[in-house]
């Protein structure tokens, strides 16, 4: 089946600094990813959509500037989270969709990101 | 605003038995929903989907149900086995295919006692 890898599946850093987090499609072509976040007993929320070369669509109340999202191939996305502060420690987890109208999106297993 | 909704954040029942994992939603734009099974530390494995033409859609153990009229969906297991236990989230989408993205429910953790 899909397989997405997620890396790193855990982060614990300083306050101030960037992080970043890529999702790798293994053994499909990703048209499209998608990157959310959960926290601790919410739902998973979607953070923005990108698509292979174009600029990522962000949700209502996600910071584009904060947040940079680059999709530059087919199989690869990555998510930074720029000047991380405590308030931005979470669950973030991506998931690849083929663009088969009979698949569903394939997750990766998450980064928790734990900033001091 | 929860526009996915599932009520019950945890369900316990016996193994063999059934297991009834409810969800409802308000927009009336979604189209197309699925559920997602969650262990620890692991990424959303997906379950079983169904498509709003459709009222049910069966797959081995797992078997969902759409009433649109109400805007509402389950997922039966049955039998229910130990190695179900995990959460499990409902996700509604405006569209079919995998390039739409999801609305997700808060999870129901499910624990199947031997």
């Amino acid at each position: 089946g899909a397989v997405v890898s997620q890396h790193p599946s855990r982060v614990i850093c300083k306050s101030g600094t960037s992080v970043k987090i890529e999702c790798r499609s293994l053994d499909f072509q990703a048209t499209t990813m998608f990157w959310y976040r959960q926290f601790p007993k919410q739902s998973l929320m979607l953070m923005a959509t990108s698509n292979e070369g174009s600029k990522a669509t962000y949700e209502q109340g996600v910071e584009k500037d904060k947040f940079l999202i680059n999709h530059a191939s087919l199989t690869l996305s990555t998510l930074t989270v720029t000047s991380a502060h405590p308030e931005d420690s979470s669950f973030y987890i991506c998931s690849a969709g083929t663009g088969d109208l009979n698949q569903p999106q394939h997750f990766g297993d998450g980064t928790r990101l734990s900033i001091l | 605003d929860q526009q996915v909704k599932q009520n019950s954040p945890s369900l316990s029942v016996q193994e063999g038995r059934i297991s009834i994992l409810n969800c409802d939603y308000t927009n009336s734009m979604f189209d197309y929903f699925l559920w997602y099974k969650k262990y620890p530390a692991e990424g959303p494995t997906f379950l079983i989907s169904i498509s709003s033409i459709k009222d049910k859609n069966e797959d081995g153990r797992f078997t969902v149900f759409l009433n649109k009229s109400a805007k509402h969906l389950s997922l039966h297991i049955v039998p229910s086995q130990p190695g179900d236990s995990a959460v499990y989230f409902c996700a509604a989408s405006g569209r079919g295919g995998s390039n739409y993205k999801l609305t997700f429910g808060k999870g129901t953790l499910l624990t199947v006692n031997p």
